[in-house]
């Protein structure tokens, strides 16, 4: 069954230190997501993609953030000068359309850790 | 905004019946969803239901939606130890994200 396939598992970075967190969508899926998960907390969207471009983020997803489909089949979230409050389970999920009858499937996630 | 509630903690023995129960508060809903989350690991999407239906069944989890008391319930028939996990709901409504609750945890014991 095809999946999402999310890179690095886990990373562990300094305060300050920018972050790339590499996803690998399902081939024809077209938009595309990014949520967070602090550890204890709810599931919390950050932004979703589709056609190269942001169609809808969140509060959450400010200046610091920043989102790339460099080519045909990554997904990138870029986080800039990371912060303590950085620390959490990011996941990556990928769906076909837009349209909610169409299951969101998320990644096994990219647990970072900001010291 | 729209909210999602659970319970946090469910403890049942193996073999017994475990219903987990969510309440939401989006009335536009028009999908919901039961994910599981081991520890350390991804959401696995367990079902979903479209909110046009009252029940959906799938092999040992059946799926219950009151949508004038906007609640849901997932039910595992014959709980298994291997279903120890964090259970979300969450929702969506037309072309919006996802919004989760907390997740419960169910702890299966021998």
């Amino acid at each position: 069954e095809p999946e999402v396939t999310q890179t690095p598992s886990h990373q562990v970075t300094q305060m300050g230190q920018e972050v790339i967190l590499r996803c690998v969508p399902i081939s024809n899926h077209l938009y595309f997501y990014w949520y967070r998960q602090i550890l204890g907390q709810k599931v919390e969207f950050l932004v979703s993609f589709y056609n190269n471009e942001i169609s809808e983020k969140s509060e959450i997803f400010d200046d610091q953030f920043s989102v790339e489909r460099p080519d045909g089949s990554n997904f990138t979230l870029k986080i800039r000068s990371t912060k303590l409050e950085d620390s959490a389970m990011y996941f990556c999920a990928s769906r076909l359309t837009g349209g909610s009858g169409n299951t969101i499937y998320f990644g096994e996630g990219s647990w970072l850790t900001v010291v | 905004g729209e909210d999602v509630e659970q319970s946090l903690f469910l403890s049942v023995r193996e073999g017994d019946s475990s219903v987990i129960n969510c309440t939401y508060t989006d009335s536009s809903s028009t999908y919901l969803y039961w994910y599981k989350q081991e520890p350390g690991a991804g959401l696995q999407l367990l079902t979903y239901i479209f909110s046009n239906m009252d029940m959906k069944q799938d092999q040992r989890l059946t799926v219950l939606l009151n949508k004038k008391d906007k609640h849901l319930s997932l039910r595992i028939a014959d709980t298994q130890t291997g279903d120890s996990a964090i259970y979300f709901c969450a929702e969506n409504s037309g072309y919006s994200t996802l919004t989760f609750g907390k997740g419960t945890m169910l702890l299966v014991s021998p």
